[in-house]
């Protein structure tokens, strides 16, 4: 089956600090990626969709200033959480889009923002 | 809007038996698909099973079946013989046909009782 990687697994920073995470769609191209944020307990909530060449679509109430999306490659995504804070600590999931229903989901970074 | 309701926050079932998980959705769109995935401990999404809005048929995957209401607009997941590995939490998700993006519910804890 599809395969969507992302790295890091888990990454600790500190405040004020930038953090880059990369989602790759290892064996298919992927036109779209999508990021969700997942707080404990908490159902996934979409931030962004990412096409591969063009700008990100993000849903309301999130900072595309501060989550900062590229979609440089038909298997490249990269979130950059700009000036982190704690408040920032949380899970982050990619999903890879490859024909129309298939969605292919990364195994998720751990953000620990101190 | 879309939405996606998951009342039921935590289920317990013994082990071998069968349990249903609820989820009932809201849309105008005629065109729409329905997911279920599982997420244990580790926090990977793990894809269950599938439903089109225009399917005739309820899904079916194994040991996972799919009891689709359209008048109802319910989807609820069927998981026969349960098992100890079924523990997890289990995300009911919406997507249209449009942009393919996935609105999910709140999730069901499942515990799953030797």
């Amino acid at each position: 089956g599809a395969v969507v990687s992302q790295h890091p697994s888990w990454v600790i920073c500190k405040s004020g600090t930038s953090v880059k995470i990369e989602c790759r769609s290892l064996d298919f191209q992927a036109t779209t990626m999508f990021w969700y944020r997942q707080f404990p307990k908490q159902s996934l909530m979409l931030m962004a969709t990412s096409n591969e060449g063009s700008k990100a679509t993000y849903e309301q109430g999130v900072e595309k200033d501060k989550f900062l999306i590229n979609h440089a490659s038909l298997t490249l995504s990269t979130l950059t959480v700009t000036s982190a804070h704690p408040e920032d600590s949380s899970f982050y999931i990619c999903s890879a889009r490859e024909v129309a229903h298939e969605q292919y989901f990364g195994p998720g970074t751990r953000l620990t923002v101190t | 809007a879309q939405k996606i309701t998951q009342t039921q926050p935590g289920m317990f079932v013994q082990e071998k038996e069968a349990v249903t998980l609820d989820c009932t959705y809201d849309t105008s769109d005629p065109s729409y698909g329905l997911f279920w995935y599982k997420q244990p401990s580790s926090g990977e999404m793990i894809f269950l099973i599938y439903q089109g809005s225009y399917d005739q048929q309820n899904a079916t995957e194994g040991r996972y079946s799919l009891n689709f209401q359209k008048a109802r607009k319910s989807a609820n997941l069927v998981i026969s013989a349960s098992q100890l590995g079924d523990s997890a939490m289990y995300f009911c998700a919406m997507a249209d046909n449009q942009g393919g993006k996935l609105i999910f519910g709140q999730g069901t804890e499942l515990s799953v009782k030797p």
